[in-house]
């Protein structure tokens, strides 16, 4: 079963770029054909989907942060891992990494998260 | 950018049926997802690809999608569903997810 912990500072200051990686167990992140995201949720708000990453490098990213976005993959690690730059308080939140799940349908490919990581709080703050 | 409406908030008795609805343009074209966010929690896949159910989410839990709304079923509510339910579909036309925007259910 797979299960994914992220982990990285949980406080960054103004400015700085945050770091987050997600440590993938219980099976190989190239196995399948899966893509890995990035979700974030502020404090009593919902959920924000911050970007993806497949196992080959392609990615896919949110167009609200896209110029601060930088995920990543390390295959022989079993990790992802997010970069966000120029971070604010806005960009207080708890920073989920998920499994995207892939159906091909009529006319699209669908996609959903199962499983996610427990969650991490990154506080921006000086 | 394609967007999707829940209502804030669902109220129903235990024993009784909620529906949650995730409303979208023409999102009985797309594929929708639900969630289930307890607090402190991450969120759990519920319902996937309109309808289906993962292993281990009762039968209680049930979805449709049609026309302008899809719905999450939730029959004999019981106390422990009180939780936060969030619908997701992929918008291929910009090529990223979409979340509604949560609905809290509360169990009276």
């Amino acid at each position: 079963q797979v299960q994914l912990q992220e982990s990285g500072p949980g406080l960054v200051k103004p400015s700085q770029t945050l770091s987050l990686t997600c440590t993938v167990s219980g099976g190989s992140i190239s196995s399948g054909s899966y893509y890995w995201s990035w979700i974030r949720q502020p404090a009593g708000k919902g959920l924000e989907w911050i970007g993806r990453i497949y196992t080959s490098g392609s990615t896919n990213y949110n167009p609200s942060l896209k110029s601060r976005v930088t995920i990543s993959v390390d295959t022989s690690k079993n990790q992802f891992s997010l970069k966000l730059s120029s971070v604010t308080a806005a960009d207080t939140a708890v920073y989920y990494c998920a499994r995207d799940v892939q159906k091909k349908g009529s006319s699209s490919w669908y996609y959903w998260f199962d499983p996610w990581g427990q969650g991490t709080l990154v506080t921006v703050s000086s | 950018s394609y967007v999707l409406t829940q209502p804030p908030s669902v109220s129903v008795a235990p024993g009784q049926t909620a529906r949650i609805t995730c409303g979208g343009n023409n999102i009985g074209s797309k594929s929708v997802h639900w969630y289930q966010q307890k607090p402190g929690q991450a969120p759990v896949l519920v319902v996937y690809d309109d309808s289906d159910r993962p292993s281990g989410i009762p039968e209680r839990f049930s979805g449709s999608n049609s026309g302008n709304t899809a719905t999450l079923t939730i029959s004999r509510v019981e106390a422990g569903d009180e939780a936060d339910y969030y619908c997701q579909v992929w918008d291929s036309s910009s090529d990223r997810v979409v979340f509604g925007g949560g609905t809290k259910l509360t169990v009276l």
